[in-house]
């Protein structure tokens, strides 16, 4: 009765590997997001999706494209990963993107790792 | 740019006193603060939500929101060791699609 979940949990890989990261809500929200966390534990936005429409988009490298097949599914694909990639990202889901009562609720993480 | 402060402490109390966890955001849009609290390893919990100017209260924890000063802060009462962890402010605008913006969070540590 998970209610964001994420696979996998860590990844470990080389640079310049391809990796998806993928996440599943079951709470009827809406909207998703995707953050990632880095060392400093700064917890910065990259991707919002409501009902399957991208709506935030902040500066990330188009190495990372973000594809949601409905709107309980969000998932993270990275191309030639670099160090700089490693990090913990972490997927979000909320009701509507506008107003208020958007608080999000997040998955577990996936630690990623880039040798 | 539209930020959302805290200082990263750590914050140190002692068991039962009161902890108090502050946070500044510069953008007068702000609609919507979220307090997070998050264990190490793990992820961001929401533990409060607050809208409107005054105080909301739910068990041992307290929001304060003052949107003329642009403050909010949380105050955690009776603290306990199991409180220690790092809490993160987070405000949502009614800048285009609503971006909610974190700051980087205040570590908290409650000995015995």
């Amino acid at each position: 009765d998970t209610a964001v979940s994420q696979t996998p949990k860590y990844l470990v890989t080389q640079m310049g590997n391809d990796k998806s990261i993928k996440c599943e809500q079951n709470l009827g929200h809406d909207t998703m997001y995707w953050y990632k966390q880095d060392s400093k534990k700064f917890l910065k936005i990259m991707f919002s999706y409501n009902n399957k429409e991208l709506i935030i988009n902040e500066t990330v490298p188009n190495r990372f494209s973000p594809k949601s097949p409905d709107k309980a599914h969000l998932n993270l694909h990275i191309n030639s990963l670099e160090l700089g990639d490693s990090a913990v990202y972490f997927c979000a889901s909320s009701h509507t993107s506008g107003g208020g009562g958007n608080e999000q609720f997040f998955g577990p993480g996936t630690r990623l790792t880039v040798l | 740019q539209k930020e959302v402060e805290q200082n990263s402490g750590p914050l140190s109390v002692p068991e039962g006193a009161i902890a108090s966890l502050n946070c500044t955001y510069s953008d007068r849009g702000s609609q919507s603060f979220f307090w997070y609290r998050q264990y190490s390893g793990k992820s961001p919990e929401l533990i409060m939500s607050i809208y409107s100017n005054g105080d909301k209260e739910d068990g041992r924890f307290t929001a304060q929101l003052n949107k003329a000063s642009q403050y909010v802060s949380l105050l955690i009462r009776d603290s306990q060791p199991s409180d220690s962890a790092t809490y993160l402010c987070a405000g949502r605008s009614r800048r285009g699609s609503y971006i909610p913006t974190f700051g980087r969070g205040t570590s908290l540590i409650v000995h015995p």
